[in-house]
């Protein structure tokens, strides 16, 4: 059973336009939500957090969006930019960093120019 | 930001070797480590988290006679995948998280190919 699910594989946006990746859970322990990014044959790299006190955390170009009653978040990157392609994971876990994590599938970013 | 390293970042051995995968916190210490093994295209999937000093604790299905993790120092946790076969081929990442920090750092991974 999927406790975080990214159910896009694929998304394709257009360079400069607003990139909206979405993710569920079902597991209602989560208190923390991160996304990470990556490309193959590397390791994740940290984007962006939130925790479950807050329904919006911004840094930069990336703000994420947590609506618990949905148990849904989101990613808006704005304006997307050609090295925003990658794989985008969404990961959750409870109490922070001494929890292992649990990720969704990820979803491919494609920024077109 | 925070440097985790992992070595070797690609290995190559015939069925029924062992091998040894470091992972190492650079500039940091990290109270927790963390191994996660990722199949093509699929997730990353947590097996196990280690403490320094202390005995990991494995993900269920998860075989700990397989995977043997060692955590000896706070910047230094290995994995040894035992008596390897070709379903172990995989992608092998650690992470480090420090204490009072919610994010976890990863390391770049190990690519794994049983013969």
């Amino acid at each position: 059973d999927q406790q975080v699910k990214q159910n896009s594989p694929s998304l394709s946006v257009q360079e400069g336009r607003i990139s909206i990746l979405n993710c569920d859970y079902t597991n209602s322990m989560f208190d923390y939500f991160l996304w990470y990014k990556k490309y193959p044959a590397e390791g994740p790299t940290f984007l962006i957090s939130i925790s479950s006190i807050k329904d919006k955390n911004e840094d930069g170009r990336f703000t994420v969006f947590l609506n618990k009653s949905a148990k849904h978040l989101s990613l808006h990157i704005v304006p997307s930019q050609p090295g925003d392609s990658a794989v985008y994971f969404c990961a959750a876990n409870v109490g922070g960093g001494a929890d292992g994590l649990t990720f969704g599938k990820g979803t491919h970013l494609i920024i077109q120019p | 930001g925070a440097v985790v390293s992992q070595h070797p970042s690609r290995v190559i051995c015939k069925s029924g070797t062992s091998v040894k995968i470091e992972c190492r916190s650079l500039d940091f210490q990290a109270t927790t480590m963390f191994w996660y093994r990722q199949f093509p295209k699929q997730s990353l999937m947590l097996m196990a988290t280690s403490n320094e000093g202390s005995k990991a604790t494995y993900e269920q299905g998860v075989e700990k006679d397989k995977f043997l993790i060692n955590h000896a120092s706070l910047t230094l946790s290995t994995l040894t995948v035992t008596s390897a076969h070709p379903e172990d081929s995989s992608f092998y990442i650690c992470s480090a998280s420090l204490a009072g920090l919610d994010e976890q750092f990863f390391g770049p991974g190990t690519r794994l190919t049983v013969l």
